[in-house]
């Protein structure tokens, strides 16, 4: 089956320790996007990538950083410098960023708790 | 930036209509609008999307007002598996890329 995995479902962390989230995908997309929702609120977009070996900040990036070396992978990591890094974490992924009308896929999140 | 207004709940009886309205006064003319649908402890799921006009597929229609200031989901025949937060998203071009800006979506409770 194509689609997104992202792993783990859970982590936990003490404060102070940098951490990276994994996603990948098979869907064979070159557009990749990680967001951060809090409770009760929306999603808001940290770091995305239209191609391989390129990666764009988005509206909350201080805090995080992003790698894509291969097309199937784009690993979120949220460092110590990340003020309030417990969130539920998902990343997506679409055909490509310039269509008008390409959805975005998504995975079935990270919940990281950091104490 | 573009922003979307939505309810935040609604409740909805098991096999009737449900209609979900979204306001997005400052849309500009190439942001298209897009659903999508969250349960709990999961990602969105896509329902819908539409430029200016009305659109339906095997989950949804939406419908689009003329000056593209609203738009309604419509869910025809509700079912307990509809329960979820459906968000109203602009999907607007900057940057040289399509960006998603999601509002605060609308929980849907459906009453069996």
């Amino acid at each position: 089956d194509g689609g997104i995995t992202q792993s783990p479902k859970y982590l936990f962390r003490k404060e102070g320790q940098n951490v990276t989230l994994s996603c990948e995908q098979n869907l064979n997309h070159d557009a990749m996007y990680w967001y951060r929702q809090d409770p009760g609120q929306g999603l808001r977009l940290i770091y995305y990538s239209q191609i391989v070996n390129d990666f764009q900040k988005g509206d909350i990036a201080e805090g995080y950083s992003v790698s894509r070396e291969k097309k199937e992978s784009f690993p979120l990591t949220v460092t110590s410098a990340q003020k309030n890094p417990t969130a539920f974490y998902l990343c997506a992924s679409s055909i490509d960023s310039t269509g008008s009308s390409y959805e975005q896929y998504f995975g079935p999140g990270t919940r990281l708790t950091v104490t | 930036d573009a922003k979307t207004t939505q309810p935040n709940s609604m409740e909805s009886n098991e096999e009737e209509p449900v209609h979900l309205p979204c306001n997005h006064s400052t849309i500009s003319g190439t942001d298209y609008i897009h659903w999508y649908r969250q349960l709990p402890s999961q990602g969105p799921e896509y329902v819908i999307h539409g430029l200016t006009s009305n659109v339906n597929n095997r989950m949804a229609s939406l419908a689009i007002a003329e000056d593209r200031k609203s738009s309604t989901l419509i869910l025809h025949r509700a079912t307990l598996r509809d329960a979820a937060v459906y968000y109203c998203i602009l999907r607007a071009f900057t940057s040289g890329t399509y960006k998603y800006i999601f509002g605060t979506g609308t929980r849907l409770k459906v009453l069996a």
